[in-house]
């Protein structure tokens, strides 16, 4: 396993325009997590899924913001009628069941640049 | 929501200086922390998961303490080498579900 992989890496997108991420955990992991960094702040909880149940949103994260878990495998973030307020780092995270031996595992993540 | 605080913001020292950084967090309905070290172009990486008060952890020339009570951590660099330049975060959590990312303290290691 070559751990948490993101796509794409980086994403410039025009205004309105709609922009999908995909994240592939660590296969043994049924925990993900979908984070979003921006400048000069630290890493701000979107999501979490547990297997294809995403069981917590943060109440920050508008309407515009949707994220499937089909098959408790891969994931995918989408943003419709992107702003210039969603440029960003978007950081996925993998762990197993309990996050209190190892932590989490994060990808590379995906750097979003709203134009 | 939890309010997490670190500090420094930001710290640079000379090769071989020890340094330590802090994490502050409400103390109420603590359930784990994590650090986790965060090099420029690469993926945060976890160093230490916390869980019971008066832990302490250590990993190399890193370690770690917690403070339940209270409601902090400190995380310790002992003869800081140029590959330690990097932002270390702390995340604690009250349900073990979401942690909660403070800002980082950026160190910076001149050799």
């Amino acid at each position: 396993d070559t751990g948490v992989s993101q796509d794409p890496r980086h994403k410039i997108t025009k205004r309105g325009q709609n922009v999908t991420f995909r994240c592939d955990p660590i296969s043994e992991h049924n925990r993900l997590y979908w984070y979003r960094q921006t400048l000069g702040q630290g890493p701000e909880f979107l999501t979490y899924f547990q297997n294809e149940a995403q069981l917590e949103k943060s109440r920050l994260l508008s309407d515009r913001f949707s994220a499937e878990r089909p098959k408790g495998s891969f994931s995918t973030l989408e943003i419709q009628r992107t702003e210039q307020g969603d440029s960003a780092m978007y950081l996925c995270a993998s762990s197993p069941p309990t996050t209190l031996a190892y932590g989490y595992t994060f990808g590379s993540g995906t750097r979003l640049t709203v134009v | 929501i939890l309010n997490v605080e670190q500090s420094p913001q930001s710290l640079h020292v000379q090769e071989g200086d020890s340094t330590n950084f802090t994490c502050s967090f409400p103390s109420s309905n603590f359930y784990a922390l994590h650090w986790y070290r965060w090099e420029t172009a690469k993926s945060p990486e976890a160093l230490f998961v916390m869980t019971l008060n008066g832990d302490e952890k250590k990993k190399g020339r890193i370690s770690a303490t917690l403070n339940t009570k209270e409601g902090y951590s400190y995380l310790y660099i002992k003869g800081s080498q140029p590959e330690d330049s990097a932002t270390y975060l702390c995340a604690p959590s009250n349900t073990g579900n979401q942690f909660y990312f403070g800002t980082g303290t950026s160190l910076t290691v001149i050799p």
